[in-house]
């Protein structure tokens, strides 16, 4: 069984400008969670996206926004990127629903920085 | 006060050793608790999940709850070097997001 996927693994991109992250749930997962890791600040909530609307909002700038396809994958878009913005981006998978619900599963991150 | 506390650590202990992390956190509505543990540059991965309180075992890992302290924990026995990694607690309830803590840096010497 596939992974969570994540693409890029790797990003450089200049202050101002806009990225996309991509996500690939594991297959069957609907629920789709994103965050961001620092060494300062460590894992903090995004968003999370079930069946294609976002169900949990975290703490961060309307600059972060996402959507949730019909196939469950994700993409997680930041615009007028800023040099606090460097940092692992990771998505989770889940199943969605249920008493395993938040069994997540991790990608490897795409790993953003800004200059 | 953050919703889950973690102790960043350092901590370092000789091969062999049990390791003991542990967890608090506030909100009484957690109940699913979870471990992970993150190697240098990759995604954190599942170690250990549990619904609300009592005792889990997997091979050399024991996760515990207690609901009524508001505290978990993750012993490792007989630590190896290889289990050197961030471990981060986390937790959530139905249709709540997950809260991580702020991961512990485990080192084991050889």
């Amino acid at each position: 069984k596939a992974g969570v996927t994540q693409t890029p693994r790797y990003l450089i991109k200049t202050r101002g400008q806009q990225v996309t992250l991509s996500c690939s749930p594991i297959s069957g997962h609907r629920s789709v969670s994103w965050y961001q890791q620092t060494p300062g600040q460590g894992l903090q909530f995004l968003f999370e996206y079930f069946s294609e609307t976002q169900r949990n909002k975290g703490n961060f700038p309307g600059r972060f926004s996402g959507r949730q396809f019909s196939n469950s994958r994700s993409e997680m878009n930041v615009s007028t990127l800023e040099l606090g913005d460097s940092a692992l981006y990771l998505c989770a998978s889940s199943l969605g629903r249920g008493d395993r619900d938040t069994e997540a599963f991790f990608g490897q991150g795409t790993r953003l920085t800004v200059v | 006060q953050k919703e889950v506390e973690q102790d960043p650590g350092p901590l370092s202990v000789p091969e062999g050793a049990i390791v003991s992390l542990n967890c608090t956190y506030s909100n009484s509505a957690f109940q699913y608790f979870m471990w992970y543990r993150q190697y240098s540059r990759k995604g954190p991965e599942l170690l250990m999940y549990t619904y609300s309180s009592g005792n889990k075992e997997d091979g050399r890992f024991t996760a515990q709850v207690d609901k009524s302290s508001k505290y978990i924990s993750l012993f490792i026995r007989d630590s190896q070097p290889s289990d050197s990694a961030t471990y981060l607690c986390a937790m959530s309830a139905y249709a709540l997001k997950t809260i991580f803590g702020a991961g512990t840096r485990l080192f084991v010497k050889a």
